[in-house]
Parts: C-alpha cells; structure tokens; sequence
C-alpha cells in the first residue's frame, strides 16, 4: 500500500535554531517528493521537488533530502525564524499515476 | 499571492444539498488540482485536469465531480452533501504535469450542517 509518514508529529523549537523533519515512503513505483510549508487556513506553498535522481535540494533556508534506496526524506531549516512556525506536508507520487500521496505533517512552533 | 482563484471563500449549506466551488489557474497554467483537507484525514488528492480533459482520479468520491472549462478554469460539483464532507477545499495549477510545481489557491471552507 503507498504510504507517506512522518515525524515528528509536532515540534517546538527556539528561534534560531536547525531541526530536521523526517519523511518515509512505501510509495512505488517513485516519480518526485514534494515538501510543502502550509500556514493554518492557507494553501501550502511549495518549498522543494526532487525526482529519483536528485539527493539534495535547497530553497534559502531550507534543505531537502532523498535517499531513495531506503525510501527517506528530510527537510533541515537552518536559524529558524519565527515565521517558519506552520505545518510541513511531504508528498510523493507514483510514476504513471499522477495521483499525489500526502504525508499527515509535521506541525513547527518556533518561539522568540 | 499564488495567483490561483477560488470561489467561494466560505460556504455554509445543509446535508443533501448541492455545491459548486470555482477555480481560476494561473495564467499560462494548463493543469488544475483539487484537494480535500479535513481536520481527521489531511490533505487529500481529489482530481485533476489537464486543458479540459481529466487526467487523474484521487479518492474522489461518486458524489463528487469535477469540470475544467474551455477557458481552462475549473469546478469541483459536490452533491448529497454529509455532515463528513465538511473541510477545506483546494485548488492548485501548474504550467504542465508530472514534476511540476504547483500553486494553490486560498481554499474554500465548507460547512455542512
């Protein structure tokens, strides 16, 4: 069954500092993994896509990465801002199938 | 502003009832998605199209359905509406398919009473 998990489910961090956010996928065959920044009540906003090729992607402050042998991904923020404080949803889709398998997030607080 | 429009913001209606919700992509853009959020099951692909025709089916279900109109604009048609259904609906665009980025619209909220 094509699954997206990941973790941590919730995390609290100050401002300033790095996390990494963890994605795991059974979906297959892969075609790209999206890492979307979601604020509550908005629609997400795209931060990275990688193909199957691809083991590193970055966007400013934020870093994406695909290992796609063991099916993991991580998004690492770098000197979190008060302004990354918002959901991060992990998306993979299958190849052929055009259809996009959505993880259940992680929800980031960073406190000043 | 991602540049994708949605109609309405906010809709209130009752069970069994029938509702339309629009969507304009961005300029340029010839795809066009639609996703359910709920507070229990996430964020969840619905359908999409590309230049009017359909091109890929989510868990959509029966009493859902889905258009995109010559001028590329799209609607999302949910009838028999139930309590279940109420969520947050969004529509996203990109230029083409496959890999690339979308961009999503404000969503419209749903609430079935």
């Amino acid at each position: 069954k094509n699954q997206v998990e990941q973790s941590p489910q919730s995390l609290i961090i100050l401002e300033g500092k790095n996390c990494t956010l963890q994605c795991n996928y059974t979906v297959s065959p892969f075609s790209n993994l999206r890492w979307y920044k979601q604020d509550t009540g908005r629609g997400p906003v795209s931060l990275t896509i990688m193909t199957f090729s691809e083991n590193t992607k970055s966007n400013g402050r934020y870093t994406a990465t695909l290992d796609a042998d063991t099916k993991q991904s991580s998004l690492h923020i770098t000197a979190s801002q008060l302004s990354d404080s918002a959901s991060y949803i992990c998306v993979v889709s299958a190849k052929g199938t055009y259809k996009y398998i959505f993880g259940t997030g992680t929800r980031l607080k960073v406190l000043a | 502003d991602s540049g994708v429009t949605q109609t309405p913001k906010h809709l209130i209606t009752a069970t069994g009832q029938r509702v339309t919700l629009r969507c304009s992509p961005r300029s340029g853009d010839l795809s066009v998605y639609w996703y359910q959020q709920s507070l229990d099951q996430g964020l969840q692909f619905l359908i999409q199209y590309y230049n009017g025709e359909e091109r890929a089916k989510g868990n959509i279900l029966e009493r859902f359905s889905a258009q995109q109109f010559p001028d590329l604009h799209s609607e999302l048609n949910l009838s028999s509406l139930e309590l279940g259904d109420s969520a947050l609906y969004f529509c996203a665009s990109s230029p083409e398919t496959g890999d690339a980025t979308q961009y999503f619209g404000p969503g419209t909220r749903l609430t079935v009473l």
